[in-house]
């Protein structure tokens, strides 16, 4: 079955480091990729997607790029704010042979930015 | 602009009582679904729907069943409540395989 491999967490970082989240994915199609992203008390909220291969999504200064050779979405951010503290989740959906669609998550990581 | 509502947001049962989560959506979306969300085990999938009148097993499925009567409307129901089911309760909708658009959460806590 499609599974979503996260890196281990929690992150604590800087204000204004760079932040990487390496995202892994087993898929016997061709998914889309989503990163979700949870604030305290909420719910979850797209960040960004991607489609197919090579597709780069991009939002709030965060991007991730399908990459089919090595199955991997890892988001990225080249200057974190205190404002980005929260957990997020790379997520997989595929047409699966019954035409169901589902969604798919890994674990989520905290994400902890210090002024 | 309501999007997907959940009620209700909190609630204490005791061991053995029933509930049911309500889940509304107000985007006309064909696919729903309930997960349960649980520290280090991120967001496990308990039940989905793909349209008004089906249902579909999830991941965890056990001790709670589901109704779409409605297209806009998904229940999640506790027959007899456990402490294991504690947890925060997640709905969220979607059309296909495009992105889901979530609640806000229900923090259940069984004693």
């Amino acid at each position: 079955g499609n599974s979503v491999t996260q890196m281990e967490g929690p992150v604590t970082l800087s204000e204004e480091a760079f932040l990487t989240i390496n995202c892994t994915y087993t898929a016997t199609g061709y998914p889309s990729l989503f990163w979700y992203v949870q604030y305290p008390g909420e719910g979850l909220q797209l960040l960004l997607k991607a489609t197919k291969a090579d597709d780069k999504g991009s939002n709030k200064g965060f991007e991730a790029t399908y990459r089919k050779e090595t199955t991997s979405f890892h988001l990225e951010k080249g200057s974190v704010q205190v404002s980005d503290s929260a957990v997020y989740f790379c997520a997989l959906s595929e047409i699966s042979a019954g035409a169901n669609s589902k969604l798919t998550f890994g674990k989520g990581i905290t994400l902890s930015v210090r002024p | 602009n309501a999007g997907v509502t959940q009620t209700p947001k909190f609630r204490v049962l005791k061991t053995g009582q029933s509930m049911t989560l309500l889940c509304a959506q107000d985007m006309n979306h064909e696919y729903m679904y309930w997960y349960r969300q649980d520290p280090g085990m991120g967001l496990r999938l308990i039940h989905y729907s793909v349209g008004e009148g089906t249902t579909a097993k999830g991941e965890v499925p056990d001790g709670y069943n589901v109704s779409r009567l409605k297209k806009q409307n998904f229940l999640l129901g506790l027959e007899s409540a456990a402490p294991s089911q504690t947890s925060v309760y997640f709905c969220a909708s979607s059309i296909r395989s495009t992105e889901a658009f979530f609640g806000q959460g229900t923090r259940l806590t069984v004693v």
